[in-house]
């Protein structure tokens, strides 16, 4: 069974612009919760989207939002990017919900720098 | 809404030697407590977990031990080995409703030789 794909790998933006980012979860799996993870932080939890909606959400500004298609893929947009948004930035899926019974499986993740 | 403590930030111990990690939280109603460990560039993978219901688990090396009362659980690695280096993090949630997945701040683990 193929892993947590997340596209693209690294990503080198400028200030103000807005990103795009992938995440195509394990087959069969409806959950997918995004995190940012940076050095001082640890992993902050952004948001899961589960069935096409979020069912959670982090202390995140409105520039981070994301959806969920209906093939369980989702995409993760960041507006307005400033320097502190550089991270990695990590999806994760699990059958369920992140907080139940599945376990969550990351992806690789996305080095998202901003200059 | 929950918070999850963890420390140390960073142990560094003598190969052969137990490494524990502590981690306490702050939401009575959490219920599951994943560990994930992560080697330097590669992703976060789940290494053990413990539901509410019990006091301890154990898997081969590594064993976590919950207290429900104190609200805080631990990681323990008995004889660790060159290939426990990395940074653990903790989490909590409450399985029983949709709720998010809070991650402890890290431990980085350094095996000496």
């Amino acid at each position: 069974k193929a892993g947590v794909t997340q596209t693209p790998r690294y990503l080198i933006k400028t200030r103000g612009q807005q990103v795009t980012l992938s995440c195509s979860p394990i087959s069969g799996h409806r959950s997918v919760s995004w995190y940012q993870q940076t050095p001082g932080q640890g992993l902050q939890f952004l948001f899961e989207y589960f069935s096409e909606t979020q069912r959670n959400k982090g202390n995140f500004p409105g520039r981070f939002s994301g959806r969920q298609f209906s093939n369980s893929r989702s995409e993760m947009n960041v507006s307005t990017l400033e320097l502190g948004d550089s991270a990695l930035y990590l999806c994760a899926s699990s059958w369920g919900l992140a907080g139940g019974a599945g376990e969550q499986y990351f992806g690789p993740g996305t080095r998202l720098t901003v200059t | 809404g929950e918070n999850v403590e963890q420390h140390p930030s960073t142990l560094s111990v003598q190969e052969g030697d137990s490494a524990v990690i502590k981690c306490t939280y702050s939401d009575s109603a959490s219920n599951y407590f994943p560990w994930y460990k992560q080697e330097l560039g590669k992703r976060p993978q789940l290494i053990i977990d413990i539901r509410s219901n019990v006091g301890e688990k154990k898997d081969q090396r590594i064993a976590v031990t919950l207290n429900k009362t104190a609200k805080h659980f631990s990681l323990h690695i008995t004889e660790t080995q060159p290939e426990d280096s990395a940074v653990y993090f903790c989490a909590a949630s409450i399985s029983s409703s949709a709720s998010k997945i809070i991650f402890g701040s890290g431990t980085r683990l350094s095996i000496r030789p």
